[in-house]
């Protein structure tokens, strides 16, 4: 059974970096699948941040690019996230997935079929 | 980008049926058969009950079916049952490569 688990600090500063990892058990993120990230701020709905390969091939929201860089450490089987400059407005849930894609001409993102529990991060001012 | 748009509540009373809208563009709805819906509990993550539009997950209920017409997806649940209230959203691949989500629904079993 694929299991995902989100970890890092639960409180940040205001323009500082957020910064979490996704530890992956079950499956080993060399065989494939993207692996990506989804935020939802309290009471509102989801929102997608991006993905990325093993290969390190990244595919980011084009309204947080500028702000996000994700990672992948597959001798650790995990992957991670940070987003600089972070506001109130970057208060969320974090939840990590996996991510079924095809790459013919480009890369399709299929669906999400595995998620972690999700990691709150609180930005303060 | 802009979200998908989807009603921000429906009610149902058990043993009915509902269906929740999903309206995009032709740019991810409309032009990708990439369409997945989730349900989520209160404090939970959400989980995948239909993918490619009209997939079941596996050990989703046959209660529940997806289908698509033109920039809409619906997503359909048969024979209510108090343990399907929750939040519902809807997922599609957009080109960038990107994904939108809905901004979810709330089904209230009555």
């Amino acid at each position: 059974q694929v299991h995902l688990q989100e970890s890092g600090p639960g409180l940040v500063k205001s323009s500082e970096t957020l910064s979490l990892t996704c530890a992956v058990s079950g499956y080993s993120i060399s065989k494939g699948y993207y692996w990506g990230w989804i935020r939802q701020p309290p009471g509102k709905g989801l929102e997608w941040i991006g993905a990325i390969h093993y290969s390190g091939k990244t595919y980011y929201n084009p309204s947080l690019k500028s702000r996000v860089t994700m990672s992948v450490d597959t001798s650790k089987n995990q992957f991670s996230l940070r987003v600089n400059s972070v506001t109130a407005a970057d208060t969320a849930v974090y939840y990590c997935a996996r991510i079924p894609h095809t790459a013919v001409v480009t890369t399709i993102f299929h669906y999400v079929d595995y998620w972690g529990q999700g990691a709150l991060v609180t930005v303060s001012s | 980008q802009s979200a998908l748009t989807q009603p921000a509540s429906v009610s149902g009373s058990p043993g009915q049926s509902i269906t929740i809208s999903c309206t995009g563009t032709s740019s991810d709805v409309g032009g990708y058969n990439y369409v997945s819906w989730y349900q989520q509990h209160p404090g939970k993550a959400p989980t995948l009950i239909i993918y490619d539009v009209t997939e079941r997950a596996s050990g989703v209920s046959t209660r529940f079916s997806g289908s698509k017409s033109g920039n809409m997806a619906s997503l359909t649940i048969s024979g209510l049952q108090a343990e399907d209230e929750g939040d519902y959203y809807c997922c599609s691949y957009t080109s960038s490569p990107s994904v939108l989500f809905g901004g979810g629904t709330k089904l209230t079993v009555l």
